[in-house]
């Protein structure tokens, strides 16, 4: 059983496209996640929801909306895509504040 | 916001090899991790240790939080060790967790 899935695995798309990422975590956790990690490995966290309720919302473009249907779903929708865009991005989920357990990524190629 | 940094940057290891991988934070933190993201991308939690030193197997963690820094030993490295491995820090309950740039290990047959 996967603990954190994310889809798709991976996404190439055309600049100014919209796209979505959908990630779900199966552990019963409060608290998702997502990461941004560039070419060179750097991972940097986007947003947290707590409880389905946004509590960290680092200075990220609006073209980037997440949304948290419920406590398990936490998924992530791109307007506008740009080149810069291009990374892998990841999901990732724990109880509280504990250990965090992330989804295998979504590798995004925009052309 | 809290700075992390890992060292050594690189590391290439013979199988058997034992090895340090160190973790400096600026500021006192009530969370630290460390991971392990595999050639095929996946990253795997190893530990959760604020403070105190943890064991699992052959790899080993120890945080000196009144001092700054985390520990990571691998003992009698095998090439499933290679891969970066990753310290993050968080300052207080909800903050961010802040990912060092990581080390990235290869273990050579």
């Amino acid at each position: 059983d996967t603990a954190v899935s994310q889809t798709p695995k991976y996404l190439v798309t055309q600049m100014g496209n919209d796209k979505s990422i959908k990630c779900e975590q199966n552990l019963g956790h409060d608290t998702m996640y997502w990461y941004k990690q560039d070419s060179k490995k750097f991972l940097k966290i986007m947003f947290s929801y707590n409880n389905k309720e946004l509590i960290i919302n680092e200075t990220v473009p609006n073209r980037f909306s997440p949304k948290s249907p419920d406590k398990a779903h936490l998924n992530l929708h791109i307007n506008s895509l740009e080149l810069g865009d291009s990374a892998v991005y990841f999901c990732a989920s724990s109880q509280s504040t504990d250990t965090q357990y992330f989804g295998p990524g979504t590798r995004l190629t925009v052309l | 916001g809290i700075q992390v940094e890992q060292s050594p940057p690189d590391l290439i290891l013979q199988e058997g090899a034992n090895s340090t991988l160190r973790c400096n934070f600026s500021d006192s933190v009530n969370n630290l991790q460390w991971f392990h993201q595999n050639p095929w991308g996946q990253l795997i939690n190893l530990f959760y240790i604020p403070s105190g030193t943890k064991q699992n197997g052959r790899l080993s963690a120890t945080t000196v939080a009144t001092e700054r820094y985390s520990l990571l030993y691998i003992s009698s490295s095998q090439t499933t060790d290679s891969g970066v491995y990753f310290c993050a820090a968080r300052l207080g309950s909800w903050g961010k967790l802040q990912f060092g740039a990581g080390t990235q290990v290869v273990v050579t047959p």
